[in-house]
C-alpha cells in the first residue's frame, strides 16, 4: 500500500522563527490534506491541496504531485501552532480511507 | 454551518463493558469515518459507512462494529472492551459528490480500566 512518511518527527522552535514540515508518499494521490491536531486532540484541517500552492495567514503549503511531495510553511511561529501535524492522503482509486503520515510534533516556545 | 458533533467528550469504562460513541456529520455529508488513535500511534483507520453502508473496515477485530442511521449519524459500538482500546476516537464527514476532504470532530477519548 502507498507509504506517507514526514519530517522531522519533532520540532522545537522559538517564537517567531520559521519552519517546513514535509511529506512524502510513495504512490500518486487523489488528493493531500494537512491536520494540526491541538493538544486537546482536535484534527483541524488546515489545507486541502491535492497539487499547486495555498496560502492561508501565517501558513502555506505546496504540492508538487509529480515528485510526490507536498511542504507546509510556517511562518512566524506563535505558541498557539503548537501540536501534531498531519499530512493525509487519498489514493485515485478510492475514497474509502485516507491515508494519515505519522506526523511532526510542533512545540512552539515562548 | 455546524460542524462534525462527537459524544460524548470522554467516557470511562470498564473491561468487558460496551461503549457506544456518537457522531453527526456536517449537515448534507453523507460519508462518516471512524478513526483510533491511540497514545502515541498514529491514527488508524476503523470504518467508513456510506448512505447508510458500510463500505470499507481496517484492520479491528470484530467487536469494533457500528452503523449509519438515515438522518447519516453513525453510531461507533466497541465490546468486550479491552485495556488498549483506551483511545482517542475520531469521526469525520464528508460528501463524496464534492470532492474528497475530510472533516473531522473533537472526538471522544474513552478510558478503560
Amino acid at each position: 500500500g502507498i507509504q506517507v512518511e514526514q519530517s522531522p518527527p519533532d520540532l522545537i522552535l522559538q517564537e517567531g522563527a520559521n519552519s517546513t514540515l514535509r511529506c512524502n508518499f510513495s504512490d500518486s494521490v487523489n488528493n493531500l490534506q494537512w491536520f494540526h491536531q491541538n493538544p486537546w486532540g482536535q484534527l483541524i484541517n488546515l489545507f486541502y491541496i491535492p497539487s499547486g500552492t495555498k496560502q492561508n495567514g501565517r501558513l502555506s503549503a505546496t504540492t508538487v504531485a509529480t515528485e510526490r511531495y507536498s511542504l507546509l510553511y510556517i511562518s512566524s511561529s506563535q505558541t498557539t501552532d503548537s501540536g501534531v501535524y498531519f499530512c493525509a492522503v487519498m489514493m485515485k482509486t478510492s475514497y474509502d480511507k485516507v491515508i494519515f503520515g505519522p506526523g511532526t510534533s510542533l512545540s512552539v516556545i515562548p | 454551518e455546524a460542524g462534525v458533533t462527537q459524544s460524548p467528550t470522554h467516557l470511562i469504562k470498564t473491561r468487558g463493558q460496551q461503549a457506544t460513541l456518537r457522531c453527526s456529520p456536517i449537515s448534507g455529508h453523507t460519508s462518516v469515518y471512524w478513526y483510533q488513535q491511540a497514545l502515541g500511534l498514529g491514527l488508524q483507520f476503523l470504518l467508513w459507512y456510506d448512505e447508510g453502508e458500510e463500505r470499507n473496515r481496517g484492520n479491528f477485530p470484530p467487536r469494533f462494529s457500528g452503523r449509519q442511521f438515515p438522518n447519516y449519524s453513525s453510531e461507533l459500538n466497541v465490546n468486550a472492551l479491552e485495556l488498549e482500546d483506551s483511545a482517542l476516537y475520531l469521526c469525520a464527514s464528508s460528501l463524496i459528490s464534492a470532492g474528497p476532504g475530510y472533516t473531522f470532530g473533537s472526538g471522544t477519548r474513552l478510558t478503560v480500566v
